[in-house]
């Protein structure tokens, strides 16, 4: 079974520029979230999705982030602009999240390092 | 609020032996899963193992075990037996019930030496 699937692995951009990540989470999973990992520091939740459903946006920086999964498979998070602090590991997870049940592994993908100049 | 905490920022270890990664967390709930995940340097988190805390047996996976103390709050994953292969962060993340949100702890940066 393949896992989730981001792209690029890697992206270099100058601060103003727009940048965008993609995320393939696994087939079937309805549930993706995006984290955000500073250097250093463990992953802090941004974006969560039921579905095609942003569900909890509560800590994406709104004034320059912005996410979308259509059709409730892949997903594109996007910034504009990008500013010097924005540079950090991006990982996309999914999970299959299915009622009554108190737990649901998430299963990360490789992340994108993006890194603003 | 959660939150986790690492003490340990780098541990290293010689191959073969055994090591000890510490955290603790702090919560109010009674309801919650506790996790380990390494990311190696291919920046994939992979789950290692996983306690619920209403269980009080300690998990164990083949290697990898953990010291679950729910009154000290306290959650230590010990490796046996290490193997180059383990050098990699690891996190300890606490998930509440009922919840999707991981509270991650800043990692702990092991290297398994030849």
């Amino acid at each position: 079974e393949a896992g989730v699937v981001q792209s690029p692995r890697y992206k270099i951009i100058e601060k103003k520029q727009p940048v965008a990540f993609w995320c393939n989470p696994i087939s079937g999973h309805n549930t993706l979230y995006w984290y955000l990992q500073n250097l250093g520091q463990g992953p802090e939740l941004l974006i969560r999705y039921e579905n095609e459903e942003a569900v909890d946006d509560s800590q994406l920086p709104k004034d320059r982030f912005s996410a979308e999964r259509l059709k409730g498979v892949d997903s594109t998070l996007k910034i504009q602009p990008a500013e010097l602090g924005d540079s950090a590991v991006y990982l996309c997870a999914s999970s299959l999240m299915t009622s009554g049940s108190s737990y649901n592994e998430q299963f990360f993908g490789p992340g994108t390092r993006l890194t603003v100049l | 609020a959660q939150t986790v905490t690492q003490s340990q920022p780098e541990m290293s270890v010689q191959e073969a032996e055994t090591v000890t990664l510490s955290c603790t967390y702090d919560t109010s709930e009674s309801n919650y899963y506790l996790f380990w995940y390494k990311q190696p340097p291919s920046r994939q988190m992979i789950l290692v193992i996983r306690q619920e805390a209403y269980k009080q047996q300690n998990a164990t996976e083949n290697r990898f075990s953990v010291n679950f103390q729910k009154a000290a709050k306290s959650f230590s994953l010990k490796i046996s037996d290490s193997q180059l292969g383990d050098t990699a962060m690891y996190f300890c993340a606490f998930l509440r019930g009922s919840n999707y949100k991981l509270t991650f702890g800043k990692g702990t940066l092991l290297t398994v030496n030849p």
